[in-house]
């Protein structure tokens, strides 16, 4: 099966300016995970969606970031106006379904530098 | 709150010698534990995980892990190391009540010839 796509791999960008990425989970996976993985840290979850409802974006910094998932299956991830900490990996993540039984499939990730 | 500690940031290991990476985990209930690895500028994957029953558990890779309750503890092991192996490993606990995971900061596996 066809993993977890995400675009672009790369993205350098100056401070307050904005940004996008793109994330296409497995087929027929209903959870989406967004996370923000900082150097020499794990990952920290943003944005849990289950189809296209979010079921946690506690810790996504709502002044300047934004998610949707509107159809249910493609995400996007925005980021305006961007800070320097906001340079990190930005992961996407899919998993059948939202029970801790269903693993999650992550894609390559998106690396942000900030200028 | 959960909370997941990985004590070494690095680890080096001679190829063909056993390696043993650290987990301690924090949760009031039965958790449920993974261990994903990350090679460099790639996404992670699974390597094994455990939710209930026998406390060794087997992964891919010839990766296995042993849950220990009493030391709240859930190591990873390998035998044999292999130089394909030098990546970034990452603990996680996860909990049913809100379906999320909680990341270790991670042990980076440095593999000497």
């Amino acid at each position: 099966e066809a993993g977890v796509a995400q675009s672009p791999r790369y993205k350098i960008i100056e401070k307050r300016q904005s940004v996008a990425f793109w994330c296409n989970p497995i087929s027929g996976h209903a959870t989406l995970y967004w996370y923000q993985q900082i150097l020499g840290q794990g990952p920290k979850l943003l944005i849990q969606f289950q189809n296209n409802g979010v079921v946690d974006d506690s810790q996504l910094p709502k002044d300047r970031f934004s998610a949707e998932r509107l159809k249910g299956v493609d995400s996007t991830l925005k980021i305006q106006p961007a800070k320097l900490e906001d340079s990190a990996v930005y992961l996407c993540a899919s998993s059948l379904d939202n029970g801790m039984n269903q693993p999650q499939h992550f894609g390559d990730g998106t690396r942000l530098s900030i200028l | 709150a959960q909370s997941v500690t990985q004590p070494d940031i690095h680890i080096t290991v001679s190829e063909g010698a056993s390696l043993e990476l650290r987990c301690n985990y924090s949760y009031g209930a039965t958790p449920y534990l993974f261990w994903y690895v990350q090679s460099p500028g790639q996404g992670l994957q699974l390597l094994l995980k455990y939710f209930s029953g026998d406390t060794l558990v087997q992964g891919i890779k010839g990766f296995e892990a042993e849950f220990k309750r009493s030391q709240s503890s859930f190591n990873l092991r390998k035998p044999s190391v292999h130089w394909s192996d030098a990546a970034e490993y990452f603990c996680a606990v996860g909990a049913d009540s809100n379906y999320q995971l909680i990341w270790g900061a991670g042990t980076k596996l440095i593999i000497k010839p």
